[in-house]
C-alpha cells in the first residue's frame, strides 16, 4: 500500500496523559499536513510542514500540541496533558510540489481517532 | 475569520443529478477544492477550481464564481456508492498551504 498511513488508529487515554501519534506520507510528497476532525464537521487544520520545515501553525495548535518532521519523511503530533475536548479524529495529509508546478490535491491518510476519558 | 457554507443534507434517488452549492467568506482566495468522504473513511480529492467556470471530470464536475464567492459540484448518474459527505474547501492564497473546510454534505442516495 503506496498511500498515506497513520498509527495507531484508535488511541483511547486518560486525561492528562501524553499522547503520540505518526503519520507516513507518500514517500515522493514533500508537503505534510495535519488536520483534526469532529463528528459531522469537516477537517480543521493543524499544521503543515515542507519537507523538514514546519512552515504554518493553526491558532489551534496550542502549547499543548507538538508536530514534527525531523527527516522530512514521517511526522510526529504529541498532545500533552490531554484534554476531554481533545477527542477527535486527527487526519494527516499529504501533497506534492515542485518549482515548477503546484499539485492541489492533499491525500489523506485513514487518520487516529482519539479518546480522552 | 473564515467561513464555508453548504447544505447540511441532500437526498436524491439513484441516476438522478444533484448540486451541492458552497458559498464562501474569506480573507483571501486562491482556489476551492472538493473532498468525498465515506463513513468512517478519509477525505479523498474530487476536483479544484482556481479560475471561474466548469471543471469536468467523468460524472462529476465543479463549477466557480470567484465574483460571486460561489461555486458547486455536480454530481450526475447517481449511484448508490456516491452516498458520502461531501466537502468543499478553499485555499486562502499563495502564500498558505492550508485548506479551510466546509461544515459538508450529507449526500443520501436513494434506489
Amino acid at each position: 500500500d503506496t498511500g498515506v498511513s497513520q498509527d495507531p488508529r484508535h488511541k483511547i487515554t486518560k486525561r492528562g496523559q501524553n499522547v503520540t501519534f505518526r503519520c507516513d506520507p507518500i514517500s515522493e510528497h514533500n508537503r505534510l499536513y495535519w488536520y483534526r476532525q469532529t463528528l459531522g464537521q469537516g477537517p480543521e487544520f493543524l499544521t503543515y510542514f515542507q519537507n523538514e520545515a514546519q512552515l504554518e501553525k493553526s491558532r489551534l495548535l496550542s502549547d499543548r500540541f507538538s508536530a514534527e518532521r525531523p527527516k522530512g519523511s514521517f511526522s510526529t503530533l504529541e498532545i500533552q496533558r490531554t484534554e476531554q475536548g481533545d477527542s477527535a479524529m486527527y487526519l494527516c495529509a499529504s501533497s506534492f510540489s515542485t518549482s515548477g508546478r503546484i499539485y492541489n490535491e492533499q491525500f489523506f491518510g485513514p487518520g487516529t481517532r482519539l479518546t480522552v476519558l | 475569520g473564515q467561513s464555508l457554507e453548504q447544505p447540511s443534507e441532500v437526498t436524491a434517488v439513484e441516476g438522478a443529478i444533484v448540486q451541492i452549492n458552497c458559498t464562501y467568506q474569506t480573507s483571501g482566495f486562491y482556489g476551492l477544492s472538493w473532498y468525498q468522504q465515506h463513513d468512517g473513511g478519509a477525505p479523498t480529492f474530487l476536483s479544484y477550481n482556481a479560475l471561474d467556470g466548469l471543471e469536468e471530470t467523468g460524472r462529476f464536475s465543479s463549477f466557480l464564481s470567484r465574483s460571486d464567492s460561489y461555486g458547486y459540484l455536480l454530481l450526475q448518474e447517481l449511484q448508490m456508492k456516491d452516498s458520502a459527505s461531501y466537502f468543499c474547501a478553499v485555499r486562502v492564497n499563495t502564500g498558505r498551504r492550508a485548506l479551510t473546510f466546509g461544515s459538508g454534505t450529507r449526500l443520501q442516495v436513494q434506489p
